[in-house]
């Protein structure tokens, strides 16, 4: 069935560094990727997207990667800070048929000063 | 302009009886979906409402049921409450297509059952 998972459970990176945030997706069928963030207390909150028919999307400070070969999704945060402490999911969700996000399992960014 | 309202934000209740979550979405969007978040299954997708009729359904017993108004607000509710159902329930609003950031997430119900 449809999976998304999650390589690293807990990255922890020091302030200033560059993080690396690595999604594997099974479903060949998803079209659209989203990187959420959640915050404790708080719903996830979007942080970038990118299509399937993209390798690469760039926002402030993030990056997303697509390798759709391997099906493996990659999140760059540049410059790490200590407010990017949080757990980062990867989505996935298909443009047509069930209208779902897929969850990864999450990765807790651990920022150290 | 105002996002995604869950309300109430924490819930106490004890297995047998029933809750009802409510959920706000952004004006102008027809889309809510919810999500249940526990620590053993992540986040798994309950059911989506548009333009109140009930667009897709996840793998949830039908204990779980929900409906939408004219307004787009949304409930949810689960009957006969298992101890199993205690977790964070989230409600995402989407216009109902795939566009940028397209799901916004409220803050959720922490729903803890007794």
């Amino acid at each position: 069935g449809e999976s998304v998972g999650l390589h690293l459970p807990t990255l922890s990176v020091q302030e200033g560094d560059n993080s690396i945030i690595n999604c594997a997706y099974s479903n060949s069928a998803s079209d659209y990727f989203i990187w959420y963030k959640q915050e404790s207390g708080k719903g996830p909150q979007f942080i970038i997207d990118i299509r399937s028919n993209m390798d690469k999307r760039q926002g402030q400070r993030v990056t997303v990667l697509l390798n759709k070969t391997v099906k493996h999704l990659s999140l760059q945060i540049a410059a790490t800070q200590p407010g990017d402490s949080a757990v980062y999911f990867c989505a996935e969700i298909a443009d047509t048929g069930r209208r779902a996000l897929t969850f990864g399992s999450g990765t807790r960014l651990q920022v150290q000063p | 302009k105002a996002g995604v309202t869950q309300t109430p934000r924490y819930l106490i209740k004890t297995r047998g009886q029933q809750v009802t979550l409510s959920c706000s979405p952004i004006s102008g969007h027809r889309s809510v979906s919810w999500y249940q978040q526990t620590p053993g299954q992540g986040l798994q997708f309950l059911f989506e409402y548009f333009s109140e009729t009930q667009r897709n359904k996840g793998n949830f017993p039908g204990r779980f049921s929900g409906r939408q108004f004219s307004n787009s607000r949304s409930e949810m509710n689960v009957s006969t409450l298992e101890l199993g159902d205690s977790a964070l329930y989230l409600c995402a609003s989407s216009t109902g297509s795939l566009a940028k950031g397209g799901y916004t997430f409220g803050s959720g119900t922490r729903l803890t059952v007794v």
